[in-house]
């Protein structure tokens, strides 16, 4: 089975400092994983995934995940927190066969502070 | 315009009645989800069609039943509504079901709330 960890259920940051939110993965296969992200009231929005191929991901509006297999970790990183980033994000795995079925994990939210 | 859009955004209704979603999108996949959103923000896939053929169904309840009149359309049929049934249902589609990196395209999502 394949399933995926988020950390922090909050994490607060201040404006223009380093944003970092944690995500494990357990699979038995190569896993696919993105990050989505969902502002108030709005649908979700891909910010990245990875796929096999480099483990540095670089996403949109300066997001980033890097894909390490020792430590079955997809964490999403931003240098520069910005008011606009405040959301809930999602990290997901997709489950190989079984018709492209997403296993979301279970949210952090992040605040930014000025 | 909108790839994936859903009516309506807003639904409050009595427990017991019956009630649709529907979802169309005009990115021409093959591909449609729905997923529930529960108060705690919690995400799940409830059914996906490709090309108007149920390829998952989790354990969701009969009293939710899904079609797909074209693969543009997924709607969301749920009878005999419970209070458990309050959520955001969000209805996704990708290109197809075959590649495990397809990228879902959500919608706005269907605020439901039974009282």
């Amino acid at each position: 089975a394949q399933s995926v960890t988020q950390l922090d259920s909050h994490v607060s940051v201040s404006e223009g400092t380093p944003v970092l939110l944690r995500c494990n993965y357990s699979s038995s296969y190569s896993p696919s994983l993105f990050w989505y992200v969902q502002h108030p009231n709005k649908g979700l929005q891909l910010l990245l995934k990875y796929t096999s191929a480099a483990t540095l991901v670089k996403g949109i509006n300066g997001f980033e995940a890097e894909f390490k297999k020792s430590e079955t970790s997809f964490h999403l990183t931003k240098p520069s927190a910005h008011m606009s980033d405040a959301a809930e994000y999602f990290c997901v795995v997709i489950l190989t066969g079984g018709g492209n079925k997403l296993t979301f994990g279970t949210g952090t939210q992040l605040k930014v502070e000025l | 315009d909108t790839a994936v859009s859903q009516t309506p955004k807003y639904l409050v209704t009595q427990m017991g009645n019956d009630k649709s979603i529907k979802c169309e999108q005009n990115l021409g996949h093959d591909t449609m989800y729905w997923y529930k959103q529960d108060s705690k923000k919690f995400l799940k896939i409830m059914f996906s069609y490709n090309n108007k053929e149920l390829i998952i169904n989790e354990t969701v309840p009969n009293r939710f039943s899904p079609k797909s009149p074209d693969k543009a359309h997924l709607n969301l049929h749920i009878n005999s509504l419970e209070l458990g049934d309050s959520a955001v249902y969000f209805c996704a589609s990708s290109q197809d079901a075959t590649s495990g990196a397809n990228v879902l395209t959500f919608g706005a999502g269907s605020r439901l709330t039974v009282l």
